[in-house]
């Protein structure tokens, strides 16, 4: 079984702060990987992916990816109370566009 | 362009009977894919069709199925339903043209089992 493991949090950062949500992976074969970002009650949308070592920029969120240490990670710059959502990592399963999710981490932005 | 959607949005069933759930990729996604959320288990993987083939299948029982028309609209059923099946059930679409795993996710149909 592929995991996909993140801290369930919940994460709690003042608003303006950074926010670092963590993920790991268990298949050394992965290639793709991605931040789905899901306020309660709605479906997941898509944050940001990543498939080369190194950082990856987009406005004020920046995914990390380590595949020899099996991580990757999204930071939250200049947190808002709307960014207070649970957050899921996804890595690309076998063929296909399936995805395996780890369960999310909750992150709460206080004002 | 539209989005991705789902039908119905809500569903209460009993043990033991069967349901289907629909689903509507965005225009020009020929992949669809299906997930179960629960609170316990997370968002879990069912299966994913392709030009209405089954590409890959996930870790549930036989009695999760599902199948793609060639407009590219998806039903999964399930029969025999148990109590354990309540969840929130994703659809989600993807582009041929698209990085590969960006999927866009329809709203979700509640399932729940009395």
């Amino acid at each position: 079984q592929k995991e996909v493991e993140q801290n369930s949090g919940p994460l709690s950062v003042p608003e303006g702060a950074i926010a670092s949500l963590n993920c790991t992976y268990s298949d050394r074969g992965s290639q793709s990987f991605f931040w789905y970002r899901q306020y309660s009650g709605k479906s997941p949308e898509l944050i940001m992916f990543i498939y080369s070592n190194g950082d990856k920029e987009d406005g004020r969120f920046t995914a990390q990816l380590n595949k020899a240490s099996q991580y990757v990670s999204l930071l939250i710059r200049d947190s808002q109370p709307s960014d207070s959502a649970t957050y899921l990592c996804a890595v690309n399963a076998e063929s296909g566009y399936a995805l395996n999710f780890g369960k999310g981490t909750s992150l709460l932005v206080t004002p | 362009k539209a989005g991705v959607t789902q039908t119905p949005r809500y569903l209460i069933k009993t043990r033991g009977q069967q349901v289907t759930l629909s689903c509507s990729p965005i225009s020009g996604h020929r992949s669809v894919s299906w997930y179960q959320q629960t609170p316990g288990q997370g968002l879990q993987f069912l299966f994913e069709y392709f030009s209405e083939t089954q590409r890959n299948k996930g870790n549930f029982p036989g009695r999760f199925s599902g199948r793609q028309f060639s407009n590219s609209r998806s039903e999964m059923n399930v029969s025999t339903l148990e109590l354990g099946d309540s969840a929130l059930y994703l659809c989600a679409s993807s582009s041929p043209t698209g990085f590969n795993g960006e999927q866009f996710f329809g709203p979700g149909t509640r399932l729940t089992v009395l």
